[in-house]
């Protein structure tokens, strides 16, 4: 069945230090991948998406690629800021339409 | 537009007692669904439904679960009897119909569910 592998944590890490968040799957075909994001105190959020192989998606400097070859889809952040600071969760679309999600991994950025 | 309600934000109950929970989703969002994450574990996908109707129910974990969704608008989960190992946090997430298949969903700020 469809899951998603995401590297335990957390992860602690100094301002401006460069973040890398593994994410591999397992599914049927080519779903859709996401980075979620849950701030303290906050919901989850959508970070960003693919949709298709060797689709990047970014935003708020983060950026992650959709590798078929390696089923995985890393995130990166080249500067991380304390307000970074947050759990963040891989996920894929089911063919049902439901989301599969990784453990979370949680991020400390310290000043 | 306002997002998707969740409350409460926390709840303590119990061991046997009842607790409901409720989402509202965005107004017009046709797709509802629950996940659950239990602590430290992944968020697992509890059930989704199509305005009124149960699409998918197959992430729930037994019969002490029952949701609803009058009228297709806003949805409450019922725990009955709560059990300890139900404690976690509980999200809502609605998405419009045509955006089903490649996007993500909007998610509520969840509720925080502890059964002593």
């Amino acid at each position: 069945g469809n899951s998603v592998t995401q590297m335990e944590g957390p992860v602690t890490l100094s301002e401006e230090a460069f973040l890398t968040i593994n994410c591999t799957y397992t599914a049927t075909g080519y779903p859709s991948l996401f980075w979620y994001v849950q701030y303290p105190g906050e919901g989850l959020q959508l970070l960003l998406k693919a949709t298709k192989a060797d689709d990047k998606g970014s935003n708020k400097g983060f950026e992650a690629t959709y590798r078929k070859e390696t089923t995985s889809f890393h995130l990166e952040k080249g500067s991380v800021q304390v307000s970074d600071s947050a759990v963040y969760f891989c996920a894929l679309k089911g063919s049902q339409g439901n989301l599969i999600f990784g453990k979370g991994t949680k991020l400390s950025v310290k000043p | 537009e306002a997002g998707v309600t969740q409350f409460p934000s926390h709840s303590v109950i119990e061991k046997g007692q009842t607790v409901t929970l409720r989402c509202d989703p965005i107004s017009g969002h046709d797709n509802l669904y629950w996940y659950r994450r239990v602590m430290g574990k992944e968020i697992k996908f509890l059930l989704h439904f199509v305005k009124e109707s149960k699409q998918d129910e197959s992430g729930m974990p037994n019969n002490r679960f029952l949701a609803e969704r009058t009228g297709g608008t806003y949805s409450t989960l019922k725990v009955q009897p709560a059990e300890l190992e139900d404690s976690g946090v509980y999200f809502c997430a609605s998405s419009q119909h045509d955006r089903v298949l490649n996007y993500g969903y909007t998610f509520g700020s969840g509720t925080r569910l502890t059964v002593v």
